[in-house]
């Protein structure tokens, strides 16, 4: 069965940190990749996607994405990291472009001010 | 862009009636919306996927005349939970998709509707 894992379920860094998520999902064939973030009291955001082309992805707020297509791999990395990033991070693949989206466990990342 | 709102963020009802729940695309034109049903402490389960126009299709153990979707615009999709009891109490989430431009194949959510069935 297709699965997306996240590896780190909970991640505390200092501010200014340097920060990766994990990320690894189990499909062979072609997909579309997605990094969601929520932010405590709101709503799913979309922070970036890669779908085909350079497979460093940037997204919002200084974050990035490296597809590695031979590690089936899509981590989150962001060089210094900041007290309003404190929020969940959910990964997200959608197989053969069929919308629909098999989601990561999530990885709650607090930053220490 | 890529605003998707919901109405009502919360909503508690009486065992037995039934409860609409909104799904709008403010800036998009979504030709696919999806009804998610969240429970603490878990991710995302997808209940049902609508295009607009066309019959929902449901995720296996979803009862489709429980849930009713309707997606009878590019920009409103609704969930409708009929006859409901205190065990579908949760959170639902939508999202939207549109098929071609800048959002396609993506989905934006909705900030969700939390229900309470007393």
């Amino acid at each position: 069965a297709q699965s997306v894992s996240q590896h780190n379920h909970h991640v505390i860094l200092s501010e200014a940190a340097s920060l990766e998520l994990g990320c690894n999902y189990s499909y062979g064939g072609t997909v579309n990749l997605f990094w969601y973030v929520q932010y405590p009291g709101q709503h799913l955001q979309l922070l970036l996607k890669y779908f085909s082309g350079d497979p460093l992805v940037k997204g919002i707020k200084g974050f990035e994405a490296e597809f590695i297509k031979s590690k089936f791999s899509f981590n989150l990395r962001k060089p210094s990291v900041q007290w309003s990033d404190t929020a969940e991070y959910f990964c997200a693949v959608n197989p053969d472009s069929n919308y629909q989206l098999i989601w990561g466990a999530g990885t709650k990342l607090i930053i220490k001010p | 862009g890529a605003v998707v709102s919901q109405h009502p963020s919360r909503v508690i009802c009486k065992s037995g009636t039934s409860v609409k729940i909104e799904c709008r695309s403010l800036d998009f034109q979504a030709t696919t919306m999806f009804w998610y049903r969240q429970f603490p402490k878990q991710s995302l389960m997808l209940m049902a996927t609508s295009n607009e126009g066309s019959k929902a299709t449901y995720e296996q153990g979803v009862e489709k005349d429980k849930f009713l979707i309707n997606h009878a615009s590019l920009t409103l999709s609704t969930l409708t939970v009929t006859s409901a009891h205190p065990e579908d109490s949760s959170f639902y989430i939508c999202s939207a998709s549109a098929s071609g431009g800048a959002h396609t194949d993506t989905q934006y959510f909705g900030p969700g509707t939390r229900l309470t069935v007393l």
